[in-house]
């Protein structure tokens, strides 16, 4: 385990709220990742970070931000959410070479536990 | 732009049998390939990391293959047993921006 923490597990929210989910890492990662799970369209990258305040959009951005302005943290915010963000949510990190940018031979993912997210 | 396809979509074997499990990617410029096991409400664990230099990799009853040329990867579980039912997922990690790209999953019954 990369030890992953993901908090809350599960919340439940209001259409128009503001809502964030935390992301904690012990593993010094430099990469780490948001990514959606929903049925039909399996894992989908939100937005992810190479590094503290570099972060960058994935896939299906719109509606989210993220800050990392700690190695060891990386939250996504929904700003007003919508019942379309009823998904679960999956934290990742991933380990590169010497911890930099580059790709090792034994670069992998990680995952957290998720959080699922309810938005009614 | 990297696609990642999983056939069958489910699959239902008795207990004993041997799993065949198919990952199919685009761009055969891949660094590695990881194959993940989702039990239902959980997270990803990771079962297998195949090297891009690699053609095969083996952890107990599992092996996995790869063959970027064709673009391919095969996760082979011999002697199913009831406890190997799970979601299987094979993602491709691109050396740009070092990002996963996920199949869509195989979920597996092995059936007592």
């Amino acid at each position: 385990d990369a030890g992953i923490t993901q908090s809350p597990r599960h919340k439940v929210t209001e259409t128009g709220t503001p809502v964030t989910l935390r992301c904690h890492q012990t593993e010094n990662h430099r990469y780490m990742y948001w990514y959606r799970q929903d049925p039909g369209h399996g894992l989908r990258l939100i937005h992810y970070s190479y590094g503290v305040k570099d972060t960058d959009k994935g896939e299906v951005s719109d509606g989210y931000s993220v800050s990392r302005s700690k190695t060891e943290d990386f939250l996504l915010t929904l700003e007003s959410a919508t019942s379309s963000q009823t998904s679960v949510y999956f934290c990742a990190t991933m380990n590169t070479l010497g911890q930099g940018y580059t790709p090792s031979m034994n670069t992998e993912a990680f995952f957290g536990q998720g959080t699922r997210l309810t938005v009614v | 732009k990297q696609e990642v396809t999983q056939i069958p979509a489910a699959l239902s074997v008795p207990e004993g049998e041997n799993l065949v499990l198919n990952c199919s990617f685009t761009d055969s410029a891949i660094y590695n390939l990881q194959w993940f096991r989702q039990d239902p409400g959980k997270g990803l664990t990771s079962l297998l990391l195949i090297q891009s230099s690699q053609r095969e990799q083996t952890s107990g009853r599992l092996n996995a293959s790869l063959d970027k040329s064709s673009g391919r990867s095969t996760l082979y579980i011999a002697a199913s047993q009831p406890g190997d039912s799970a979601t299987y997922l094979c993602a491709a990690i691109k050396a740009a921006g070092n990002k996963l790209t996920f199949g869509g999953g195989t979920r597996v019954l092995v059936k007592p």
